[in-house]
């Protein structure tokens, strides 16, 4: 158990629809990351936090947003949802962020647009 | 820019057999580090090791080896003695200490199968 908890673990949803998806850190971890696991394009860096400040951009789609909250969880939330965006969400977190700092990823929460 | 690459998309060896995975990375940066995960058909994405770039020394730990090599920019890793419970996806990392991009980047994976 990595100590990262992820919600839902499964969603389904219709095209067009929004969604949001939690994350817990592991305890005393102050950076989050997320990461889009499909088919086609592998593990894609979406975002990254770190202690409530955004540190990181990947390719993120402006259809989708992220914050984290004062007591470090994170949420992402993912609106006007395309079939395109069913993949396997993983939050990930670290001690400090830094790039020396391995991740240490949730479950993954499977969002199937439909 | 920074880029992993994992040319072995498949791999599937009989159990017991030896299996290296590949990995060969792109980076400008002189400081960085490798890592590698596990991600078994449950799901979940497991951290094994982290290298820094400053640190050839190869790394055994039981039935796993590093294999770390600046001068060919690859990292890779092998399993001695393979099991069933070594399938899975693995997957090598990227991460680069500028602090503008502390991202780390994932190739695209090697599905391990291991046939008993």
């Amino acid at each position: 158990d990595s100590g990262v908890t992820q919600t839902p673990k499964h969603l389904i949803t219709a095209t067009g629809q929004r969604v949001t998806l939690r994350c817990s850190p592991r305890s005393g971890d102050l950076s989050v990351y997320w990461y889009q696991q499909s088919l086609d394009q592998g593990l894609q860096f979406l975002i990254q936090y770190y202690n409530g400040e955004e540190r990181a951009k990947g390719n993120i789609l402006e259809r989708f947003s992220a914050q984290q909250f004062p007591d470090l969880h994170s949420e992402l939330n993912l609106s006007s949802l395309e079939l395109g965006d069913s993949a396997l969400y993983f939050c990930a977190s670290s001690e400090q962020g830094s790039y020396n700092s391995p991740l240490h990823f949730g479950n993954g929460t499977r969002l199937t647009v439909t | 820019a920074q880029k992993v690459t994992q040319a072995q998309t498949e791999i599937s060896v009989v159990e017991k057999e030896d299996v290296t995975l590949d990995c060969v990375y792109e980076t400008r940066d002189t400081t960085y580090y490798l890592f590698w995960y596990k991600q078994p058909p449950s799901g979940e994405l497991v951290f094994l090791i982290r290298r820094n770039s400053f640190d050839e020394q190869n790394e055994i730990s039981g039935r796993y080896s590093w294999n770390f090599q600046k001068s060919t920019s690859s990292f890779n890793f092998t399993i001695t003695a393979s099991q069933v419970v070594d399938s899975a996806v693995y997957f090598c990392a990227l991460s680069e200490a500028d602090s503008s991009a502390s991202k780390i980047i994932f190739g695209s994976g090697t599905r391990l199968s291991i046939r008993p």
